[in-house]
């Protein structure tokens, strides 16, 4: 069974770091890309990035609105992907889900597949 | 920028059949796979259509997808509706440069 537990998330102030993890278990880890997505408290889902495999270079992708502040590395031997988020703001307020799913070469495209059940960030001095 | 809209609400009765619809702004619907996630309340999303019209293990036959060149929408088509198909719908798809979803559909089931 495929499970993805996410950790790291809670309260901090605007300016500031935090990283978040996503633990996979239940299926090869290291042949799989890896995503992250946010919810704002009663909002839709937004795409935070992705992450290919080592297979496509491990390279990622992140959306335009995150402007460079958010990173995504993975640890393959460890089965953990990983969204370090800096310079915070008080809209960086959200549920994280981590997924993993299929990368598609030729489009460049993710779709995600399994979906970890969250973990809540608050941004708030 | 890609953009996948939605509508915001749908409601049917239990039993009826009701069709989501998921419309592209730019590029063909056909160009890159749509999927459809489910997401009930206080839950984390689930996957039930994938890759325009497959469903995945444990997702029942009442839930199919589907896409219209014509429209360059997709369509996410629940039958035979239950009370515990009441969630927020999010398609979702992609291009070269970014991932989008869709900003959702409230199903009431009444």
């Amino acid at each position: 069974e495929v499970q993805l537990v996410e950790s790291g998330g809670g309260l901090v102030q605007p300016g500031r770091s935090l990283r978040l993890s996503c633990t996979a278990s239940g299926f090869t880890f290291g042949d799989y890309a890896m995503s992250w997505v946010r919810q704002a408290p009663g909002k839709g889902l937004e795409w935070v990035g992705f992450i290919r495999s080592e297979a496509y270079g491990g390279t990622t992708g992140y959306a335009a609105s995150l402007k460079g502040r958010f990173t995504i590395s993975r640890d393959d031997s460890k089965s953990i992907a990983f969204l370090q988020m800096n310079s915070l703001k008080t809209e960086d307020t959200a549920v994280y889900y981590c997924t993993s799913g299929t990368y598609y070469y030729l489009s460049s495209g993710f779709s995600p597949h399994y979906w970890g059940q969250g973990t809540l960030v608050t941004v708030s001095s | 920028n890609l953009m996948l809209t939605q509508p915001q609400s749908v409601s049917e009765s239990p039993g009826k059949t009701v069709t989501i619809s998921c419309t592209r702004s730019s590029g063909s619907i056909a160009s890159n796979y749509v999927q459809w996630y489910q997401q009930r309340p206080g839950s984390c999303p689930t996957t039930v259509i994938y890759e325009d019209n497959k469903r995945p293990s444990g997702v029942p036959d009442r839930f199919s997808g589907s896409i219209d060149s014509s429209s360059n929408s997709a369509s996410l088509t629940i039958s035979g509706l239950k009370t515990e198909d009441e969630a927020d719908y999010y398609c979702h798809s992609y291009d070269s440069r970014s991932q989008v979803f869709g900003g959702g559909t409230k199903l009431t089931v009444l």
